[in-house]
């Protein structure tokens, strides 16, 4: 079974800090991970996604995203965070073969970016 | 841009009510998609259709049925509504090939009392 885990419910992080939002994974196969992040009573907007190639992924926002195979991570970061980026972020795996049709969620991490 | 709507931002429904939540997309995508959304769990799959008229259970059908009768709309059935099943649910579609990104419907909060 595939499973994703994101360590933090929440992170901290001042206006202009880098900001890291962290992830792991447990697939089958070679997995296609993915980013989206979720504005207040908004559905989740795609940010990023890996599936093969370049280990690190360039995304919306100024977002990306660095797969490392070694340690079946998948981190969310952005150089100088911005309030605007406050919101909830999950990330999401999916596997190859029988259950390449199923996208399993982290359980989300909030970010607040305060001023 | 793909769109996907959803029938209702918020719903509020009495105990033992079968309750209705319709998901229409329109780019023409072969896979729909049903999550529910709670704190702290994330998002968990509850049905998905890779077709009209094909379903298979994801990973917390029980209390949910979903029916697909043309491509562009995917609807979730609560046959009894209880308050358990009180939530944010979120529908979602994308395209058959490749490695595709979902995309994601602005969400129906339903409250079961």
């Amino acid at each position: 079974a595939q499973s994703v885990a994101q360590p933090e419910d929440q992170v901290n992080v001042a206006e202009g800090n880098p900001l890291t939002v962290k992830c792991t994974y447990s697939v089958s196969g070679n997995p296609y991970l993915f980013w989206y992040v979720q504005y207040p009573n908004r559905g989740l907007q795609f940010l990023l996604k890996y599936i093969t190639g370049d280990n690190l992924v360039k995304g919306s926002y100024g977002f990306e995203a660095e797969f490392n195979k070694s340690q079946t991570s998948f981190h969310l970061k952005k150089p100088s965070a911005l309030v605007s980026d406050s919101a909830l972020y999950f990330c999401a795996v999916r596997g190859g073969g029988a259950a390449g049709n199923k996208l399993t969620f982290g359980g989300g991490t909030r970010v607040l970016v305060k001023p | 841009d793909v769109k996907v709507t959803q029938s209702s931002r918020y719903l509020v429904k009495r105990t033992g009510e079968k309750v209705f939540l319709e998901c229409v997309q329109d780019m023409d995508h072969e896979n729909m998609f049903w999550y529910r959304q709670d704190p702290g769990l994330g998002l968990r799959l509850i049905y998905f259709s890779y077709d009209v008229k094909m379903k298979e259970k994801g990973d917390i059908p029980e209390g949910y049925s979903v029916s697909r009768e043309k491509k562009e709309r995917f609807s979730l059935i609560l046959e009894s509504a209880s308050t358990n099943q009180t939530s944010m649910y979120l529908c979602a579609s994308r395209d058959s090939g490749g490695a595709g990104e979902q995309y994601f419907g602005p969400g129906t909060r339903l409250t079961v009392t």
